[in-house]
């Protein structure tokens, strides 16, 4: 058990719609990033944010987007969503947010869009 | 941009020794990781090199040329329980701590 929660564990939607993916970091951890798995891509970044801000940004695209709260819990916010966007959603958290330092995956969530 | 490889596939023999590599083309990195992935899971952390040469944590290994470009992992005394995915990641110089990972090594072990 990484320490880092995520919820829900599954999701199954339909085209258009919009879900909502939270995730706890590990306590005292300050920064947190979003990846996406799906089976032709490998493991994508997504965004990353410390203590409350955003530091980086992938290939995130335009329909997705995440904030950082004050208790440091992340959502990921995907909206009218496409069949391509089923995939395994991972947020991870380390305690710092450069130069280094190990990342933390939580369990995912899984998305599936019919 | 930076490309990260990785053999897609390896099949080795349980109390074997099996030795992944990960080569890339980047400009400049602070860091390379190793995570091991079992389907479906989360992927977990393995090694973390920044320097070269090895860097040893218990069955496993993790070795950095920076000048070649290229890294190994080293699983000694494979178990059936390593069968699983193997990714190396860097952190790129300039991108936040974000980590960019390669294809991956599905490793299958067997008896």
């Amino acid at each position: 058990d990484s320490g880092v929660t995520q919820t829900p564990k599954h999701l199954i939607t339909a085209t258009g719609q919009r879900v909502t993916l939270r995730c706890s970091p590990r306590s005292g951890d300050l920064s947190v990033y979003w990846y996406q798995q799906s089976l032709d891509q490998g493991l994508q970044f997504l965004i990353q944010y410390y203590n409350g801000e955003e530091r980086a940004k992938g290939n995130i695209l335009e329909r997705f987007s995440a904030q950082q709260f004050p208790d440091l819990h992340s959502e990921l916010n995907l909206s009218s969503l496409e069949l391509g966007d089923s995939a395994l959603y991972f947020c991870a958290s380390s305690e710092r947010g450069q130069r280094g330092g190990e990342q933390f995956f939580g369990p995912g969530t899984r998305l599936t869009v019919l | 941009g930076q490309n990260i490889d990785q053999p897609t596939e390896m099949t080795a023999t349980e109390g074997a020794i099996v030795q992944i590599n990960c080569t890339y083309q980047t400009s400049g990195f602070n860091g390379l990781f190793w995570y091991q992935q079992h389907a479906g899971e989360a992927p977990t952390f393995l090694s973390y090199n920044v320097l070269d040469g090895l860097e040893e944590k218990g069955r496993f290994s993790s070795f950095l040329s920076r000048s070649k470009g290229y890294s190994y992992l080293l699983l000694k005394e494979l178990q059936m329980k390593d069968s699983a995915s193997y990714l190396c990641a860097l952190i790129l110089t300039g991108g936040g701590n974000k980590l960019t990972f390669g294809t991956g090594t599905q490793l299958k072990v067997e008896l």
